[in-house]
């Protein structure tokens, strides 16, 4: 059974930092892309990034130049470090494991962790 | 520009049918998407992946009371003899190269 389990999230200051983890279990981790998909309040789904099997990778613009995502195929983690947060960053972030190897639609979800950027 | 396009809200019946629509913009409607159901306090669950020519594949565990089709640019997703537990948003997704994109969502009231 695939279980994945996001960790990391909190509250952090605007402009600030904060690193995601999702560990991965019940299946070949390095064979498949792994995304990131985020949900603010009272909002909808919205992708946020994903890397390929391989480490090729893709932001949503609104992330872009300010997050990387990241994988340990040793460890079976997927990361997110998110730099220069802002209060619209502030959403339940969860981790995901593609179809495929490469970035398509996500068939396992983790439960989510919490992000709040606020003074 | 790739966007899905869904209604922001539907209701329907316990024990009734539901039918949930998901539109792809012009220039993409052969695309692929995939339904997910987001249940309140819950992570999503993937549901289906439905092609323009009516293949699709199913989750683990989806019970057959969910159904896809397709019209076009336009992908569907019924639930028949709605059950409570089937209350939430559901949201339909599709990806291009280096990109995923999801639509704004429905909710879907069970009365």
């Amino acid at each position: 059974e695939v279980h994945l389990l996001e960790s990391g999230g909190g509250l952090v200051q605007p402009g600030g930092s904060l690193r995601l983890s999702c560990i991965a279990s019940g299946f070949t981790f390095n064979n498949y892309a792994m995304t990131w998909v985020r949900q603010a309040p009272g909002k909808g789904l919205e992708w946020v990034a994903f890397i390929t099997s391989s480490g090729g990778t893709s932001f949503a613009d609104s992330v872009k130049g300010r997050f990387t995502i990241s994988r340990d195929n040793f460890d079976n983690t997927l990361f997110l470090q998110m730099n220069r947060l802002r209060a619209e960053d502030t959403a339940i972030y969860y981790c995901a494991k593609d179809f495929y190897h490469s970035g398509s639609y996500p068939v396992d979800w983790g439960q989510g962790t919490l992000v709040t950027v606020s003074s | 520009q790739l966007v899905l396009t869904q209604s922001p809200s539907a209701s329907a019946s316990l024990g009734a049918s539901v039918k949930l629509t998901c539109t792809l913009s012009s220039d993409h409607s052969d695309y692929p998407i995939a339904w997910h159901q987001l249940q309140p306090e819950k992570g999503p669950r993937y549901l289906m992946k439905f092609n323009s020519d009516g293949s699709h594949t199913k989750g683990d565990e989806i019970p057959n009371r969910f159904s896809g089709s397709t019209s076009g640019a336009e992908r569907y997703l019924t639930i028949s003899s709605l059950q409570s537990e089937d209350e939430g948003d559901y949201y339909c997704q599709t990806w291009g190269t280096g990109v995923m994109v999801f639509g704004g969502g429905t909710k879907l009231t069970v009365l």
